[in-house]
């Protein structure tokens, strides 16, 4: 089975531009959520989608935006790219929406960078 | 709120010593609780969790963790390190809402 894949893997961008980074969850997990990890603040959610549907959300500024498709597959949108946004993105799948204790599988990441 | 304190930021061990890398918690009802491991340039790869079914959870790679309410903690431990445990370690916590709330992590060093 395969697990999460992220694309790209790496890429980077000039301040004030925005990115899109692709997520396909473990086949068969309906549930895909998103962390930032940055040496500062460690890992820190960014939003979970379930059914097309955000269900949480984190603190984050409104330029970090999602969405989910009808497969299950997601995508992430950061507009007017920061210095401070370079940073490892992390997707994670689950099998069913957020609740507590759901076992979540990460992908590899994409590893953002901002000059 | 919930929250997870890794003591320690870097371990270092040598090669076939116990690993023991520390986790408290903070949560006003019974946490469902986390390991992962991520070795350099790749993402999250769960270790254990734990579920309540039993204090003493084994896990991937020879790793256990030990739920202990009293004190708060889930240490994760392993008998014997291999170099190929060099890795960061985290401790997460997961919401009510499900999502995890990780604590900063635990560099392991492996030497030889």
């Amino acid at each position: 089975k395969a697990g999460v894949t992220q694309t790209p893997r790496y890429l980077i961008k000039t301040r004030g531009q925005q990115v899109t980074l692709s997520c396909s969850p473990i086949s068969g997990h309906r549930s895909v959520s998103w962390y930032q990890q940055t040496p500062g603040q460690g890992l820190q959610f960014l939003f979970e989608y379930f059914s097309e549907t955000q269900r949480n959300k984190g603190n984050f500024p409104g330029r970090f935006s999602g969405r989910q498709f009808s497969n299950s597959r997601s995508e992430m949108n950061v507009s007017t790219l920061e210095l401070g946004d370079s940073a490892l993105y992390l997707c994670a799948s689950s099998s069913d929406r957020g609740l507590e204790g759901n076992t979540i599988y990460f992908g590899e990441g994409s590893w953002l960078t901002v000059v | 709120a919930q929250s997870v304190t890794q003591l320690g930021s870097h371990v270092s061990v040598s090669e076939g010593a116990l690993v023991l890398l520390r986790c408290n918690y903070s949560s006003s009802v019974p946490p469902y609780l986390f390991w992962y491991v991520q070795y350099p340039n790749q993402g999250l790869q769960l270790l254990l969790k734990y579920t309540s079914a039993a204090t003493l959870v084994k896990g991937i790679n020879g790793f256990e963790a030990e739920f202990k309410k009293s004190e708060t903690s889930f240490h994760l431990t392993k008998p014997s390190a291999h170099m190929s445990d060099a890795a960061e370690y985290f401790c997460a916590v997961s919401d009510q809402g499900g999502k995890l709330i990780f604590g900063q992590g635990t560099t392991l060093q492996v030497k030889p």
